[in-house]
């Protein structure tokens, strides 16, 4: 089966532009999330939908990121104005049932933002 | 709150040798637990998990024990290769299942 497809793969980008990142999760999967990996540290959640609701924004910084999944199938996230601090790996997951204990996330292969 | 620690690397190993990373966590409730893996140029991908105390998670060789005497879930190898070079994270799953915390990671290099 095809795998968790993020778009673009590589950003570059100067602080106070705007940036979107697109994520299509494998297919039949309800649960999709995006992370924030840091250059040496581990990923970090940023928001988890379960088909196109949210779960879990809590560590979203929503003064400039937001994020939608409008059909409960791909989703966006956007970074608007970009921070110098906000380059990252962006990781999109996704995981077949509804966020339960147990469940595998299968993830991207990401996007690496560059702000300058 | 939750949370992982992991032994900071990196660590460099020749190939046949024992592998062993530590992992602790701090969690409410009884959380699921994980390693990941990321081989270069690659994204994250799951290497095993285990769901309860006592629980042993297995895959291509490495294993980890759930212990919550001890809040550990330790990953080892018997005999790692050159392919085994590899960034290795630990994680929890918290007990509503929405809350996945992440280590920072441990960068192994499996030297000939």
């Amino acid at each position: 089966e095809a795998g968790v497809a993020q778009s673009p793969r590589y950003k570059i980008i100067e602080k106070r532009q705007s940036v979107a990142f697109w994520c299509n999760p494998i297919s039949g999967h309800a649960t999709l999330y995006w992370y924030q990996q840091i250059l040496g540290q581990g990923p970090k959640l940023l928001i988890q939908f379960q088909n196109n609701g949210v779960v879990d924004d809590s560590q979203l910084p929503k003064d400039r990121f937001s994020a939608e999944r409008l059909k409960g199938v791909d989703s966006t996230l956007k970074i608007q104005p970009a921070k110098l601090e906000d380059s990252a790996v962006y990781l999109c997951a996704s995981s077949f049932l509804a966020g339960g204990l147990t469940d595998t996330q299968y993830f991207g292969p990401g996007t690496r933002l560059t702000v300058l | 709150g939750n949370s992982v620690t992991q032994m900071e690397g990196p660590v460099t190993l020749s190939e046949e040798a024992f592998l062993t990373i530590n992992c602790t966590y701090t969690a409410t409730g009884y959380p699921s637990l994980f390693w990941y893996v990321q081989y270069p140029g690659e994204g994250l991908q799951l290497l095993l998990k285990a769901t309860k105390a006592d629980d042993k998670g297995s895959n291509k060789g490495f294993e980890a024990t759930y212990r919550k005497e001890t809040t550990s879930f330790h990953l080892e190898k018997g005999s790692v290769q050159v392919s085994d070079s590899a960034v290795y994270f630990c994680a929890l799953s918290g007990r509503t299942g929405n809350q996945f915390y992440f280590g920072t990671g441990t960068s192994l290099t499996v030297i000939p």
